[in-house]
């Protein structure tokens, strides 16, 4: 079945320090990944839209200049967070689906996410 | 936006007992997940039903995309059932994938 693997899974790291996170479909092709960010005891919520060789879209309130996506194959996306504070400290978590058309054939899969603690 | 709220948002059952949790969604959807998320975060992949009805084991869902509204059953729960339950879906006509509020299920021996 299809996979998605995520590194690191966790990593605790100084004020001001960038963390990059990386996300790769290990058996097929993703033109597009999504990045969520997940608080204790709340749910998972969506970052971006990581389009490979294109810029991503991001939602709003998402501060792109913080967290910087490079989807620069159709295998892996990176998220970059820059100058990390403890408020960046969270779950972040990926996900990637088979191409194909947008209709009902697109279940997504998951990386096992990585927990980010900023000291 | 979509709105994706799961009902209830706790709950408490004794082991064997049964239990329904709900996805309401408020606009057209592509396709629907649910996942159970296990205490180190891992979403463990329970089905992929944008409509209709489906079983595995002790657990059924069922999707009626046209009310907007998807089920999970649990039946004969048992305490490794714990954990938050949600939906995820697909937002139709947008490159989105929107998770609902999650359910927090606690089964007690």
């Amino acid at each position: 079945g299809a996979v998605v693997s995520q590194h690191p899974s966790w990593v605790i790291c100084k004020s001001g320090t960038s963390v990059k996170i990386e996300c790769r479909s290990l058996d097929f092709q993703a033109t597009t990944m999504f990045w969520y960010r997940q608080f204790p005891k709340q749910s998972l919520m969506l970052m971006a839209t990581s389009n490979e060789g294109s810029k991503a879209t991001y939602e709003q309130g998402v501060e792109k200049d913080k967290f910087l996506i490079n989807h620069a194959s159709l295998t892996l996306s990176t998220l970059t967070v820059t100058s990390a504070h403890p408020e960046d400290s969270s779950f972040y978590i990926c996900s990637a689906d088979i191409p194909g058309d947008r209709g009902f054939n697109q279940p997504q899969h998951f990386g096992d996410g990585t927990r980010l603690s900023i000291l | 936006g979509i709105q994706v709220e799961q009902s209830p948002p706790d709950l408490i059952l004794q082991e064997g007992a049964n239990s329904t949790l709900r996805c309401n969604f408020s606009d057209s959807v592509n396709n629907l997940q649910w996942f159970h998320q296990n205490p180190w975060g891992q979403l463990i992949n329970l089905f992929y039903i944008p409509s209709g009805t489906k079983q595995n084991g002790r657990l059924s869902a069922t999707t009626v995309a046209t009310e907007r509204y998807s089920l999970l059953y649990i039946s004969s729960s048992q305490t490794t059932d714990s954990g938050v339950y949600f939906c995820a879906v697909y937002v139709s006509g947008t490159y989105k994938y929107i998770f609902g509020t999650g359910t927090r299920l606690k089964v007690l021996a």
